[in-house]
């Protein structure tokens, strides 16, 4: 089965570093997804990308995130200046919902876990 | 959105049937229901979605009422790795929209 693949799987960064998180969707999507779940937690949404925009965006996401497709196959979360709240797990999903069977599907990846110290 | 509600945990044995129950009162008339499983430090997974009726598929069953304000999500013959959480989710064009996590009924499936 295809699926999403993120990286790192882990990092710790200092207070107030920038972190770029790193996601390949499933090859044929179209709709890019960032989730976050701090531990222990509800999975929360962050952010929707389509089309090369975003397409929505949850109030988590402040001007300290931005995302990025900065080519055919990447998606990027980037946290601007890392506060210790941010600890957490992203997930980076995607979807196809042109058609087909898995046309309400949204597939996740394994996680990248952030540990800000 | 509509609120679901399911219960916080549920425990079972190896070889049972699980049956876990969301209550959607406010659903309305374009919204689908999902429900997806996770286990510990993994992403969200799908399992089924159903509009009405019944829906079954190789890892479950999904039954829905004719007044769809309630869905019962079937797991048969639960093992040992059936232990995560599952998420009810309810709502419209799910395959290009915010899904809302709730949190979800943890089950603990026990030899």
């Amino acid at each position: 089965e295809p699926e999403v693949t993120q990286t790192p799987s882990h990092q710790v960064t200092q207070m107030g570093q920038e972190v770029i998180l790193r996601c390949v969707p499933i090859s044929n999507h179209l709709y890019f997804y960032w989730y976050r779940q701090i531990l222990g937690q509800k999975v929360e949404f962050l952010v929707s990308f389509y089309n090369n925009e975003i397409s929505e965006k949850s109030e988590i996401f402040d001007d300290q995130f931005s995302v990025e497709r900065p080519d055919g196959s990447n998606f990027t979360l980037k946290i601007r200046s890392t506060k210790l709240e941010d600890s957490a797990m992203y997930f980076c999903a995607s979807s196809d919902p042109t058609g087909g069977p898995s046309r309400n599907t949204i597939y996740f990846g394994e996680g990248s876990w952030l540990t800000v110290v | 959105l509509a609120k679901t509600t399911q219960p916080i945990s549920m425990d079972s044995y190896e070889g049972q049937e699980v049956n876990i129950t969301c209550s959607h009162n406010n659903i309305a008339t374009n919204d689908y229901i999902t429900w997806y499983q996770q286990f510990p430090s993994q992403g969200p997974r799908f399992i089924i979605q159903g509009y009405k009726t019944k829906v079954t598929n190789e890892v479950a069953s999904l039954f829905i009422p004719a007044d769809r304000k309630s869905s019962t999500l079937s797991l048969p013959r639960v093992s040992l790795s059936d232990t995560a959480v599952y998420y009810c989710l309810v709502g419209p064009d799910t395959g290009r929209r915010a899904l809302t996590f709730g949190s979800g009924t943890r089950l603990q499936v026990q030899p």
